[in-house]
């Protein structure tokens, strides 16, 4: 198994562009994740999906964000419009959650996106 | 409100030596406490957890809940150990992680 796999590695943008980040977790698992790294910030969780379906979505910023799951092995989240403030590594983690309680997430690769 | 707080930023140690990465946090409830590594070009990958009490690697890390701390340990650290290294909390039943800022520890020859 590859993992967790996430798309682009790196992108540049310019300022007002939309942006598309993808990851496809880890076959079977039914929680899925993404995250946000900045320097000043540290790690911060935007949103998490379980068997798809939005669970929180309260570390989402502001509208200009979005994240999708329209099935079990694909996730995208979307910035529109991008802003220089954007800048940041974003990972995608995946999970297999039995009943309640955090069970390993496995992390993909990052994307890190560049706002010009 | 939850909260993680790893107070170095940065962590310099010879090789051999021993060495303690600190982690504190805030949490009313019952917490379950996590360490996750970040090796060079790897990626960010579960270390230990509180509810497992074993050793990974040589490190260990005891939960205290009177001092609301989660410090990672280990007696005898190796260059290999170079890496970044997160503390992050759950609570108890949720699946969300809060993660600290991390420390960068290097171990030097």
């Amino acid at each position: 198994d590859a993992g967790v796999i996430q798309s682009p590695r790196h992108e540049v943008t310019e300022m007002g562009q939309e942006v598309t980040l993808r990851c496809k977790p880890i076959s079977g698992h039914n929680s899925l994740f993404w995250y946000r790294q900045t320097m000043m910030r540290g790690l911060e969780l935007l949103i998490y999906f379980n068997n798809n379906v939005p669970i929180d979505d309260s570390g989402m910023p502001e509208d200009r964000f979005s994240a999708k799951m329209p099935n079990a092995s694909f996730s995208t989240l979307k910035i529109q419009p991008s802003e220089p403030r954007d800048s940041a590594v974003y990972f995608c983690a995946s999970s297999f959650v039995v009943g309640q309680g955090n069970n390993e997430q496995f992390f993909g690769p990052g994307t890190r996106l560049t706002v010009l | 409100a939850q909260r993680v707080t790893q107070p170095e930023k940065l962590l310099s140690v010879f090789k051999g030596a021993p060495v303690e990465l600190k982690c504190n946090y805030s949490y009313s409830g019952s917490p379950e406490l996590f360490w996750y590594v970040q090796y060079s070009r790897q990626r960010l990958q579960l270390l230990l957890r509180h509810i497992s009490r074993e050793s990974i690697k040589g490190f260990t890390a005891d939960l205290n809940k009177g001092e609301t701390s989660f410090h990672l340990k280990k007696p005898f650290a190796q260059e290999e150990d170079s890496a970044m290294y997160y503390c992050a909390l759950s609570g108890s039943g949720s699946e969300k992680l809060v993660f600290g800022k991390g420390t960068k520890l290097t171990v030097n020859p």
